[in-house]
């Protein structure tokens, strides 16, 4: 059974800093392309970012909306996800998702999420 | 950045009930498009990917089509446990988008 979970959400102040991890099992970690998706509270879903496999160098991809603020990175022998989360805004403030990427990169399997607060 | 706009954002179905949620695309996206569900307080859960292709484990009474900017997600007979909001989502260019969301609700 695929599991997801997340872990590390909580309170920060804004221009704070904090670090999520995700800890997957039921799969070949390895082999999956992760994402990270964000809801903040009301709202709708947004993409945050993407790493890809060793195949691709571990390349990733972000929304413009944390590009050079969250970075994702991953350790396969771990079989772990993280986004360090520097220079937090208020609307950085959500519930944020590990989620693994199907072989034909769809979001397939979702954790359940760990909530964010940035506010002073 | 690709937009999809879903219609409508509210709907309101009775048990039973035949439904359909629409979403365009600002742009063609071939068939590279997913439907979710979301429960309150629960993650989102992949019904359809590839416009039409049904996610294991998902009840037939869910099924997509559409393809390049106009897609249809329908609940052939609406379940008690299918109140809830449905998102689509692009997977055809980054950034990856969703749209707005359609919340269906009991009458």
């Amino acid at each position: 059974e695929v599991q997801l979970v997340e872990s590390g959400g909580g309170l920060v102040q804004p221009g704070g800093s904090l670090r999520l991890s995700c800890t997957a099992s039921g799969f070949t970690f390895s082999a999956h392309y992760m994402d990270w998706v964000r809801q903040a509270p009301g709202k709708g879903l947004e993409w945050v970012g993407r790493t890809r496999i060793k195949a691709n160098s571990y390349s990733t991809q972000y929304a413009a909306s944390v590009n050079g603020r969250l970075t994702i990175s991953r350790d396969d022998s771990r079989n772990s996800l993280y986004l360090q989360m520097n220079s937090l805004k208020t609307e950085d403030t959500a519930v944020y998702y590990c989620v693994r990427v199907s072989t034909g990169y769809y979001l397939d399997y979702w954790g359940q999420g760990t909530l964010v607060t940035v506010s002073s | 950045d690709i937009q999809l706009t879903q219609s409508p954002s509210f709907l309101s179905a009775s048990v039973g009930d035949r439904v359909t949620i629409t979403c365009r695309a600002s742009q063609g996206i071939s068939s590279y498009l997913a439907w979710f569900q979301q429960k309150p307080g629960e993650a989102p859960n992949l019904l359809i990917y590839a416009a039409s292709t049904l996610q294991s484990g998902v009840p037939s009474r869910f099924s997509g089509s559409g393809s390049g900017t106009e897609f249809t997600l329908t609940i052939s007979s609406l379940q008690p446990e299918d109140f809830a909001t449905y998102y689509c989502q692009q997977r055809n260019s980054y950034p990856i988008t969703f749209g707005q969301g359609t919340r269906l609700e009991i009458k």
